[in-house]
């Protein structure tokens, strides 16, 4: 069975560009979420979808970070625009409905100069 | 927001030691407690998970030990060996709102050979 699938694995920006970030999650997985991973800390939850829907947003910096999932399937996750505090690993992950296990991508590293 | 305290930081134990991670939470709404392995450059994996109706849970070498009353949970890896080497995180998954996990923030162990 293939697992998360995020791309790209590493990015670097300067401050004020915009990036994105792509994950496809396992297939018939219904719940998708995004966090953010700072070093040395534990994965913080950004945005979770069900389905196409968003189910919580409550922790997503909304003035620069916006994420969608169009037709249920793959996951966009942007920052326009970036500061140096941005920096950090995002972790797509996806469980098939909101209460069974979650399983991880491998991440996408971001640095932002 | 909910808090997850995890400890200890860092731990190193001798190979064939027993390596023991401490969480605690902070309120009563969760129903999945979960611990992840994540190696570097990879996203969280699922180790071993708890269910609060039951005060341990053994997996090969790996141990859950859940103490509802005082609202902690540990891990322990019995027998460590150089490849358990890896950051440990424990996680709450919340059953208020929306199911959504909260992690510690990680422990750092290495297994000497």
């Amino acid at each position: 069975e293939a697992g998360v699938a995020q791309s790209p694995r590493y990015k670097i920006i300067e401050k004020r560009q915009s990036v994105a970030f792509w994950c496809n999650p396992i297939s018939g997985h219904a719940t998708l979420y995004w966090y953010q991973q700072i070093l040395g800390q534990g994965p913080k939850l950004l945005i979770q979808f069900q389905n196409n829907g968003v189910v919580d947003d409550s922790q997503l910096p909304k003035d620069r970070f916006s994420a969608e999932r169009l037709k249920g399937v793959d996951s966009t996750l942007k920052i326009q625009p970036a500061k140096l505090e941005d920096s950090a690993v995002y972790l797509c992950a996806s469980a098939q409905s909101v209460n069974t296990e979650a399983f991880f991508g491998q991440g996408t590293r971001l640095t932002v100069v | 927001q909910q808090q997850v305290k995890q400890s200890p930081q860092s731990l190193i134990v001798q190979k064939g030691g027993i390596s023991i991670i401490n969480c605690a939470y902070e309120n009563t709404a969760f129903d999945y407690f979960p611990w992840y392995q994540q190696f570097p450059g990879k996203g969280p994996a699922l180790l071993i998970a708890i269910r609060p109706d039951v005060s341990e849970k053994k997996e090969g070498r790996f141990t859950i030990s859940f103490n509802k009353s005082a609202k902690q949970f540990s891990l322990h890896i019995m027998d460590s060996q150089p490849g358990d080497s890896a950051t440990y995180f424990c996680a709450v998954r919340t059953t208020s709102g929306t199911y959504k996990y909260i992690f510690g923030t990680g422990t750092r162990l290495k297994v000497l050979a």
